[in-house]
């Protein structure tokens, strides 16, 4: 069964570094999403991104999130300065658009610890 | 806004017994309903899904129907096993391609 691949699945960096997280989607998906969860709390909605550009973001998601989908196989979400705030479980995930026949397919995660 | 809001957790059942995690949710027009299930240490999975009213979803044993008159959709399952330990996140979603809102998670812990 085809999969969403994300890497690291563990990543600690130092308060005020930039991240980059990335995710490999499934193939013929065409609509792309970042969530995050913060240890114990509950999933949330950061970005998604169609036809190579946003089309829906959160308040969460502000001017230090940014994502970009570079080379047409790889979607990744960037953190330019990283709080401590940020330490939490991103998930990407990827749909073909038929939400209501196939719903949403989610990767593993990275696990992002903020010292 | 849309939201979601699922039963405190954790639950914690005895092998066999049965399962409720009770799920409502507030939204415009006709969102489709998703369970999706987080074992430890993995991402998150589609249990099931219902995209209309009356709509049934299942898989695995677990059962959901989608209820407009009380804008809700409960998970059950009639005999809980061991492995079904894991937090389960009732979302939906308004649109086509749209993102989803989750509710916050309801964990459950099944002991032999």
């Amino acid at each position: 069964e085809p999969e969403v691949t994300q890497t690291p699945s563990h990543q600690v960096t130092q308060m005020g570094q930039e991240v980059i997280l990335r995710c490999v989607p499934i193939s013929n998906h065409l609509y792309f999403y970042w969530y995050r969860q913060i240890l114990g709390q509950k999933v949330e909605f950061l970005v998604s991104f169609y036809n190579n550009e946003i089309s829906e973001k959160s308040e969460i998601f502000d001017d230090q999130f940014s994502v970009e989908r570079p080379d047409g196989s790889n979607f990744t979400l960037k953190i330019r300065s990283t709080k401590l705030e940020d330490s939490a479980m991103y998930f990407c995930a990827s749909s073909e658009g038929r939400t209501r026949s196939y719903g949403y397919t989610f990767g593993s995660g990275t696990r992002l610890t903020v010292v | 806004g849309n939201s979601v809001t699922q039963m405190e957790g954790p639950v914690t059942l005895s092998e066999e017994a049965f399962l409720t995690i009770n799920c409502t949710y507030t939204a415009t027009g006709y969102p489709s309903l998703f369970w999706y299930v987080q074992y430890p240490g993995e991402g998150l999975q589609l249990l099931l899904k219902a995209t209309k009213a009356d709509d049934k979803g299942s898989n695995k044993g677990f059962e959901a129907t989608y209820r407009k008159e009380t804008t809700s959709f409960h998970l059950e399952k009639g005999s809980v096993q061991v492995s079904d330990s894991a937090v389960y996140f009732c979302a939906l979603s308004d649109r086509e391609g749209g993102k989803l809102i989750f509710g916050q998670g309801t964990e459950l812990s099944v002991k032999p």
